[in-house]
């Protein structure tokens, strides 16, 4: 079994100042990993995913995180955040194997300050 | 392309009823599933369908049933509430079973118990 630990569950930031929302994972197998964001009142929406070859993966809203298999982390960055990226950030993964099921953290809420 | 529809967006439930959450897929995805996401958590996975089968089942009770129909929309049932169920559940549809494909998430159904 898999489990995903998201170090910060809250982390308040400056309006375009550099951030990073850390995550490490756990798991047996090899794995896919995956940061979703959630706006209030909204459902999940994918950032970005790893699947497999460059560890540095790039997403939308000009977020990227990088894979590190020694460490099992999967952190996430912004270089320059904006008032609209405050949201709930979950990281997730799942074993290549069945791949059917997402295993998330817990979240961490991103409070991006004026 | 439509998004994934939920409904109802609010519940209010006794304890001990029992509760049916419907979804609609995004056009042109066979596969569904459910997740559930407790105040201040990340979601858990209750369980998957495709083409009307379940496809792989989380943690959860029994009490805790779905069905797929041929339009692929999906029912989340669950029998005999208790608080704890108060949450927010969450559909995901995709064209694949396997989560490297991709999801789309619905905005949720809040359930309150009470």
């Amino acid at each position: 079994a898999q489990s995903v630990t998201q170090l910060d569950s809250q982390v308040p930031v400056f309006e375009e100042a550099p951030v990073e929302l850390r995550c490490n994972y756990s798991s047996s197998v090899s794995v896919y990993l995956f940061w979703y964001v959630q706006y209030p009142n909204q459902g999940l929406q994918l950032l970005l995913k790893y699947l497999s070859g460059s560890t540095l993966v790039k997403g939308i809203n000009g977020f990227e995180a990088e894979f590190n298999k020694s460490q099992t982390s999967f952190h996430l960055r912004k270089p320059s955040v904006h008032i609209s990226d405050t949201a709930e950030y979950f990281c997730a993964v799942s074993e290549t194997g069945s791949a059917r099921q997402l295993t998330f953290g817990s979240g961490t809420q991103l409070t991006v300050l004026p | 392309e439509t998004g994934v529809t939920q409904s109802p967006t609010h519940l209010i439930k006794t304890r001990g009823q029992q509760v049916t959450l419907r979804c609609s897929s995004q056009s042109g995805h066979n596969t569904v599933s459910w997740y559930q996401q407790a105040l201040g958590q990340g979601p858990q996975f209750i369980f998957q369908y495709y083409r009307e089968e379940e496809n792989g089942r989380g943690n959860f009770p029994p009490r805790f049933s779905g069905l797929q129909f041929p339009n692929y929309s999906s029912e989340l049932n669950v029998n005999a509430l208790e608080l704890d169920d108060s949450a927010l559940y969450l559909c995901a549809s995709s064209s694949k079973t396997g989560v490297d494909y991709g999801y789309t998430f619905g905005s949720g159904t809040r359930l309150t118990v009470v």
